[in-house]
């Protein structure tokens, strides 16, 4: 059974980096039959796909274009996890994030974390 | 990008009684190599994460009660939920996952009458 459990902190003041990890347990980070993604939802935006990371061969990744300019989405093969970085994040990067593994869609979420902007 | 729009944005229905539920995408869905829909459902609980219903328009995921199924043809789908469970009172929504960006309906409320 795929499980995801995410850490990271729930207060990140305005400009600065927001940093969720995503820890995989029954599947691997690596697995050729899977990617990772970042969800994030709020009452203004509802769900919305932030990007996500995959194993082929080599590592690709993929962003929103709403966000490209300053998100990054890195696998550690080591710990079997993969983390979300959003940078300059302002009041409306509040939301609930999620992450969740898509093999043929979004199968496994994680238990979501509520990170708001605020100084 | 596909817009996902959904109807109506919220129902009550009797326990017992049929819900039904409408997802339009705004570009077509079906991969004709495979003749397959890459459309699928989400039930969503308070302070809970969406859970996958059905994939492929109208395969149910493993461990979803019958009484969720889907259809739907070209660029509208439905997701019906027979016999309305007290358990089920949730957020419902679609997601197309034909191209990225990965797409999301503005999700349909369900409430028991």
């Amino acid at each position: 059974q795929v499980h995801l459990q995410q850490s990271g902190p729930g207060l990140v003041q305005p400009s600065q980096t927001l940093s969720l990890t995503c820890a995989i347990s029954g599947d691997s980070v690596s697995s050729y039959n899977a990617a990772w993604n970042w969800i994030r939802q709020s009452p203004s935006r509802g769900l919305e796909w932030l990007g996500r990371a995959w194993y082929r061969s080599n590592w690709n990744k993929e962003y929103a274009v709403s966000v490209r300019s300053r998100i990054s989405i890195d696998p550690d093969t080591t710990k079997n996890q993969v983390s979300l970085y959003l940078h300059s994040v302002t009041p409306e990067d509040t939301a609930v994030y999620y992450c969740a593994r898509k093999s043929i869609t979004f199968d496994y979420w994680g238990q979501g974390t509520l990170v708001t902007v605020s100084s | 990008d596909i817009v996902m729009t959904q109807s109506p944005d919220s129902l009550a229905v009797s326990l017992g009684e049929r819900a039904t539920i409408n997802c339009k995408s705004s570009q077509n869905v079906l991969y004709t190599s495979n003749n397959k829909y890459y459309l699928s459902w989400y039930q969503q609980k308070a302070g809970q994460p969406p859970k996958l219903l059905l994939y492929w328009a109208s395969t149910r995921e493993s461990g979803v009660p019958d009484r969720f199924s889907g259809s739907g043809s070209g660029t509208d789908f439905t997701l019906t939920i027979n016999s309305l469970q007290a358990e089920d009172v949730a957020v419902y929504y679609c997601q197309q996952y034909f191209s990225t960006p990965w797409t999301f309906g503005q999700g349909t409320k369900v409430e028991i009458k």
